[in-house]
């Protein structure tokens, strides 16, 4: 199964952008980036994904490397809620009825500095 | 919409009881997952279902048993209770369709003493 590799932790001051990276140098042709994150004792939350080109939406940016080998989540401003567990996730195939597993490695702690 | 809702949010249970973890989703997904999250750890998959009736193992399915007899309900039924299974619980949803995102619930924090 392909892998993901990210720090353990990282931090930012407050209202600055955070670049959070990932490698996965095995990733498959199929697979989707996705990114969680998981704020305290809660569960986690869909951030982003995609497959091969940029995505941006309202909480963050995805920039994905032409070879796919890795990818880079961008927090344009950081708040203080932005304070989380953030995971580099790739989507897998569970068994024969085509349905998605998703696989938590250790993700990064983020810490922002006020 | 309540989204994914879980019960209880915390308990304590004795080496050797049963317990069963209640998970409910609104929003008519047919793809349910419950994992657990070790301290300091990510989330390990248990079981999943694909939809009423129909249920498989995950990575992790040792001592815990699921059904699906709703749409809406997927129990983890957790037998003769071990150390081991302390835990937090988190049951998941998704469609099933597409390129889906799972939606979490709070969690279940379970300590087995």
């Amino acid at each position: 199964d392909a892998k993901t590799t990210q720090p353990n932790s990282m931090e930012s001051n407050e209202e600055e952008p955070v670049h959070l990276p990932c490698n996965h140098s095995t990733i498959s042709g199929t697979d989707y980036i996705h990114w969680y994150r998981q704020l305290p004792s809660q569960g986690p939350e869909y951030v982003i994904h995609g497959l091969t080109s940029n995505v941006n939406n309202r909480m963050a940016s995805l920039a994905i490397a032409e070879d796919r080998k890795s990818s880079t989540l961008i927090l344009h401003r950081a708040t203080l809620r932005d304070a989380a567990v953030y995971y580099c996730i790739l989507r897998k195939r569970l068994s024969n009825f085509g349905n998605e597993k998703l696989t938590f490695g250790t993700g990064t702690r983020l810490t922002i500095i006020p | 919409n309540a989204g994914v809702t879980q019960t209880p949010k915390f308990h304590i249970l004795k080496i050797g009881q049963s317990m069963t973890l209640q998970c409910t989703q609104d929003m008519n997904h047919n793809y349910m997952y419950w994992y657990r999250q070790d301290p300091g750890m990510g989330l390990k998959l248990i079981y999943y279902s694909v939809g009423a009736g129909i249920t498989d193992k995950g990575e992790v399915p040792n001592g815990y048993n699921v059904s699906r007899s709703t749409t809406e309900d997927f129990p983890l039924r957790l037998e003769l209770a071990a150390p081991s299974q302390t835990s937090v619980y988190f049951c998941a949803s998704t469609t099933g369709t597409g390129v889906e995102t799972q939606y979490f619930g709070p969690g279940t924090r379970l300590l087995v003493l």
